[in-house]
């Protein structure tokens, strides 16, 4: 079983649309959980940065993290077609190597 | 504040052939990672340096792949010789974090992509 789990997609939503992207994990060890936005041959991009449990909001942009539940969520709302790209849910622990543990990345297609 | 910086971006090589990778990471970041990322998975850790120390190097095919920090600044990822299932994208990244505390934050290059043929 991965440390990380999240589903692939792809995920194909209309301009406007509300998405929901999820990953779970398994090491109840992870605190700091990350959102990455990686578009096409480029590196990935920090999007949201969450510490522990609770909720974030930047924009159109909001990280969920239920550490009860072991459960993160991003919701993106009016969505654009710029934001059509994968999506790259990772995290680290609080303690030992501070290295980011990534899932497999959702592939999101916004239509115009 | 300049990012990450590697190169080259793009190489294409034949198997059992030697590449070399370099990065520079953001100044003052006293982390830095080497990932690698093949298509359609998520980045996996090779290795991790703190200055010019390593932190972690477990997941390094080490029968094939070296790195080195020289200096606590930029660094090289070396692959030799290659077999075709090295084909991916090496991501260098870096952060303030010192070994305590926070810094977590972790910042990506564009990427070196490697075709092995």
């Amino acid at each position: 079983q991965k440390e990380v789990e999240q589903d692939p997609g792809p995920l194909s939503v209309p301009e406007g649309a509300i998405v929901s992207l999820n990953c779970t994990y398994s090491n109840s060890a992870f605190q700091y959980f990350m959102w990455y936005r990686q578009y096409s041959r480029k590196g990935p991009e920090l999007l949201m940065y969450t510490y522990s449990s609770g909720n974030k909001e930047d924009g159109r942009f909001t990280a969920q993290v239920d550490k009860s539940s072991k459960y993160i969520s991003l919701f993106i709302r009016d969505s654009q077609p710029s934001d059509s790209a994968t999506y790259l849910c990772a995290m680290i622990p609080d303690t030992g190597r501070r290295a980011l543990t990534f899932g497999s990345g959702t592939r999101l297609q916004v239509q115009p | 504040e300049a990012g990450v910086a590697q190169s080259p971006r793009y190489k294409i090589i034949e198997k059992r052939q030697s590449v070399a990778f370099w990065c520079n990471p953001i100044s003052g970041h006293a982390t830095l990672y080497w990932y690698q990322q093949i298509l359609g998975q998520g980045p996996k850790l090779l290795i991790q340096f703190q200055n010019n120390g390593v932190v972690d190097d477990s997941q390094l095919p080490k029968d094939r792949f070296s790195a080195e920090r020289l200096k606590g600044v930029d660094s090289t990822l070396k692959i030799q010789p290659a077999k075709l299932e090295d084909s991916a994208v090496y991501l260098c990244a870096s952060s303030l974090w010192t070994g305590k505390g926070s810094g977590n934050t972790i910042y990506f290059g564009e990427g070196s992509w490697l075709t092995v043929v």
